[in-house]
């Protein structure tokens, strides 16, 4: 099966900064990857398809890249709003695994 | 509206079994792959499986295989999670979500296994 990592584990960064997330496929995956943000104690909401595709209604400070195996989430300028944890998601092939998460605070 | 409600979580014994529910709304549901994804607590997403729109195709996590049974009734417009021989390690949150990508997703149904 293909696993999932993600990097950092968590960060801490200040309110207007710019925050990266990587996410690595074991083996391609094409952009069959998703990104998803998920507050304390709230249901996981989707951010990006296809690698790069913006979800209907999420803020344009999110963008994604990435193809094959990896991948990158990236918040042009961190909002207090923004505080979560962010999982990415391949579906390219059964099972449609989620990385193991990244904790985003602010400073 | 996008609607789905599940239901059918509680508190069960190890090597119980419970039978999982979720009732879509505001789409048409036969049209597509639908999934049960479940949370630990204080854990990560975890997919657990995953039904094709007309049920001729399921995909299973490895550690749920033989033991879990995903199906759906498109004239209910409902999914189904069967789970057997339950252990303490299935304790999470499981949600339905639509799609490949999941764009849609219920408020969760928590399962408890102890004794």
């Amino acid at each position: 099966d293909i696993q999932m990592t993600q990097s950092p584990s968590s960060l801490s960064a200040s309110v207007g900064d710019r925050v990266t997330i990587t996410c690595r496929a074991s083996q391609g995956i094409n952009n069959y990857l998703a990104w998803y943000q998920q507050k304390p104690g709230k249901v996981p909401k989707l951010l990006m398809y296809a690698a790069s595709t913006l979800q209907s209604g999420v803020p344009s400070r999110f963008s994604g890249s990435g193809s094959g195996t990896e991948f990158t989430l990236t918040i042009s300028s961190l909002q207090p709003e923004d505080v979560a944890t962010y999982y990415c998601q391949k579906y390219y092939s059964a099972p449609f695994t989620f990385g193991p998460g990244t904790k985003v605070d602010i400073k | 509206e996008v609607q789905l409600v599940e239901s059918g979580g509680g508190l069960v014994q190890p090597g119980g079994s419970l039978r999982l529910s979720c009732a879509a709304s505001g789409f048409t549901f036969s049209n597509y792959w639908m999934a049960w994804v479940r949370q630990a607590p204080g854990k990560g997403l975890e997919w657990v499986a995953y039904i094709k729109q007309d049920g001729s195709e399921k995909h299973y996590l490895d550690s749920v295989k033989g033991r879990f049974t995903i199906s759906r009734d498109n004239a209910k417009n409902s999914l189904f999670l069967q789970m057997t021989s339950l252990g303490a390690e299935d304790t999470a949150l499981y949600y339905c979500v639509r799609g490949n990508w999941g764009n849609y997703w219920g408020q969760g149904t928590l399962v408890t296994v102890s004794s």
